[in-house]
């Protein structure tokens, strides 16, 4: 089993570009998060997706979009990057109330 | 007031020494918490559940005090390999999200 697989694992862009962070997970769970972590500020959630179909927003979504492709796939968009958006992004997964799985994370710098 | 918080140390403790986290919660409603370990750049991995008053898994025990709305993290005999940091979370009250303390530093040094 994969678990959850996310793409890529490094990203510099420049600011104003856009990028989809891509993350699926093989565990056939119900939801599935998008999570920035930076320095000593924890996880903080950005959208979450409880299951197929509905998408919402968390702690911190300003500059984010999200899309619950089908159960296995959640993708998190940055229409257009700021250096403030630099951080550690992780997806996970879970079944409702469980144990999250999380992804490897994707490290982005934003120049 | 975060939902969740925790000290963030770093505790820097010698090999074989007894250690304890706390963490506290605003949220009396919720039934179920987890501790999550995660190492410099790696993503978290559930370290236990806690139901109930709590739960112990060989050196690590887990005590939730409903009345005082804290769970605390032992670690008993402590490895070189405990070093890491420690994130306790707690559901929301439908489940659907989870809450994050911001971590405690845990160094053990032989």
């Amino acid at each position: 089993n994969a678990g959850v697989t996310q793409t890529p694992k490094f990203q510099v862009l420049k600011t104003g570009q856009s990028m989809t962070l891509q993350c699926a997970q093989d565990m056939n769970h119900n939801s599935m998060y998008w999570y920035r972590q930076d320095p000593g500020m924890g996880l903080r959630l950005i959208y979450y997706s409880a299951s197929e179909g509905t998408t919402d927003k968390g702690e911190v979504p300003n500059g984010y979009n999200v899309s619950r492709l089908n159960k296995r796939e959640f993708s998190l968009r940055l229409e257009s990057a700021a250096p403030s958006q630099t951080s550690v992004y992780f997806c996970a997964s879970t079944e409702l109330g469980a144990e999250q799985y999380f992804g490897p994370g994707t490290r982005l710098t934003v120049t | 007031r975060k939902e969740v918080e925790q000290d963030p140390g770093p505790f820097n403790v010698p090999e074989g020494a007894t250690v304890a986290f706390n963490c506290t919660y605003s949220n009396s409603a919720s039934q179920s918490f987890f501790w999550y370990r995660q190492d410099c750049r790696k993503e978290p991995k559930l370290l236990m559940s806690v139901y109930s008053s709590g739960n112990e898994d060989g050196r690590f025990t887990a005590q939730l005090n409903r009345a005082s709305q804290y769970i605390s993290l032992l670690i008993r005999d402590s490895k070189l390999s405990d070093s890491a940091t420690y994130l306790c979370v707690a559901p929301s009250r439908n489940f659907n999200k989870f809450y994050f303390g911001s971590g405690t530093k845990l160094n053990v040094k032989p």
